[in-house]
């Protein structure tokens, strides 16, 4: 199993562009979420997910947008990069059903290092 | 809103010794799950253990091992005969229990405390 697949692990943009963070998970998880990663501050929510069609905004959602059309993918979209948007950027998924001890860990891709000029 | 405190941003501990990190978090909810993940330099996130709330027993994985003191609401790692292949940063998390909205998977992460194993 792959388990999650995140693309590109490096990306340099200029303020104003926009690109898209790609996310596949091959494990039939329902949940699916974006983390970014910046030194000092730890992991922050940036969207979630619970099923294909249902986001959620997490603590750091503004100009960022996600959707989910399949189980398998969780792409997240930034409009305009920011310099302030520079930073390592997680998804991760787990699965929600099942028992309670069998949910809640998540399984996160390798990162992606975004670099806004 | 739940919060995690990582109160050392560093540590430095020598081969084959104990170390312990601290985390402590503020929550009114009672259920509840606890994880320490793992850093290393590759920058993948691993997970090293978890404790659910409503067990009393400490969780143990092999030389990782929990000190859960809920009523303190703290929850320290301890590491022993520590490797240098336990260099990394380690990051405490809080999730909440709610299976039906999915919000059990949301984890609240600490800051991180960045551990140095030396010879």
């Amino acid at each position: 199993n792959a388990g999650v697949t995140q693309t590109p692990k490096f990306q340099v943009l200029k303020t104003g562009q926009s690109m898209t963070l790609q996310c596949a998970q091959d494990m039939n998880h329902e949940y699916m979420s974006w983390y970014r990663q910046d030194p000092g501050m730890g992991l922050r929510l940036i969207h979630y997910s619970v099923g294909a069609g249902i986001t959620d905004q997490g603590e750091v959602p503004n100009g960022y947008n996600v959707s989910r059309s399949t189980t398998e993918d969780f792409p997240l979209r930034l409009l305009s990069a920011a310099p302030s948007q520079t930073s390592v950027y997680f998804c991760a998924s787990s699965s929600i059903r099942g028992s309670f001890s069998g949910a809640n860990v998540l399984t996160f891709g390798a990162g992606s290092r975004l670099t806004v000029l | 809103a739940q919060t995690v405190t990582q109160s050392q941003p560093e540590m430095s501990v020598q081969e084959a010794e104990t170390v312990t990190l601290s985390c402590t978090y503020d929550t009114s909810e009672n259920n509840y799950y606890l994880f320490w993940y793992k850093q290393p330099p590759s920058r993948q996130m691993i997970l090293v253990i978890r404790q659910e709330a409503y067990k009393q027993q400490n969780a143990t994985e092999n030389r990782f091992s929990v000190n859960f003191q809920k009523a303190a609401k703290s929850f320290s790692l301890k590491i022993s005969d520590s490797q240098l292949g336990d260099t990394a940063m380690y990051f405490c998390a809080f999730s909440g229990r709610n299976l039906n909205t999915g919000t059990a998977s949301k984890l609240t992460f600490g800051t991180g405390t960045r551990l140095q194993v030396t010879l």
